[in-house]
């Protein structure tokens, strides 16, 4: 049973359009987050939940949404693709409270490539 | 100046050999996270540290939180070690390192 689940692994897509990826944790945890990782290999936080509840919402565009509509689900919607969109984008999840003092558990990580 | 630092930023070493890499962060936080990403990109993690050392196996992780300075050291390295290695800290969200980028030759 996978603990992080993204889907999907592979996205290419062409500027303009939107595009969703979804993460589901079974662990039962409590926070979820999205990370961005660029061409550099760098991580990012980009967003975190806590039992449905936005804490933490870094400096994003606000073409990136996400939706938590449970505390197993941290979904991201992404408007009007730019080709500086293109990243591998990682869903994780701890057990309660924030990333700080949490082990995370990462999930495999979805690939975007915007045309 | 990124507030985690990581050093070096690329390692090649051959098997066996005793590995440290390093991190100083100047960021306020609540632990020290190590993490490994593999070549085929999956990311896990490998401690969780706020004090001390921690040994899992043949990797083990230190902290000086006055020194604001974390090592991780791998012994007896082997090729499947071969990774990129991520320190990441902070209180509320994680502020991660660039990586460093280890290679163990046989």
């Amino acid at each position: 049973d996978t603990a992080v689940s993204q889907t999907p692994k592979y996205l290419v897509t062409q500027m303009g359009n939107d595009k969703s990826i979804k993460c589901e944790q079974n662990l039962g945890h409590d926070t979820m987050y999205w990370y961005k990782q660029d061409s550099k290999k760098f991580l990012k936080i980009m967003f975190s939940y806590n039992n449905k509840e936005l804490i933490i919402n870094e400096t994003v565009p606000n073409r990136f949404s996400p939706k938590s509509p449970d505390k197993a689900h941290l979904n991201l919607h992404i408007n009007s693709l730019e080709l500086g969109d293109s990243a591998v984008y990682f869903c994780a999840s701890s057990r309660q409270g924030l990333g700080g003092a949490n082990v995370l558990t990462f999930g495999a990580g979805s690939r975007l490539t915007v045309l | 100046k990124n507030e985690v630092e990581q050093s070096p930023q690329n390692l090649t070493a051959q098997e066996g050999e005793f590995i440290t890499i390093n991190c100083s962060y100047s960021v306020g936080i609540s632990a020290l996270h190590w993490l490994q990403q593999h070549p085929g990109g999956g990311i896990v993690s490998l401690f969780m540290l706020s004090s001390g050392k921690k040994k899992h196996g043949r990797l083990i992780a230190t902290i000086n939180i006055q020194e604001k300075h974390s090592s991780l050291h791998i012994t007896a390295s082997h090729p499947r070690d071969s990774a990129v290695y991520i320190c990441a800290g902070g209180a509320d969200g994680l502020t991660f390192g660039k990586g460093t980028h280890l290679i163990i030759q046989p």
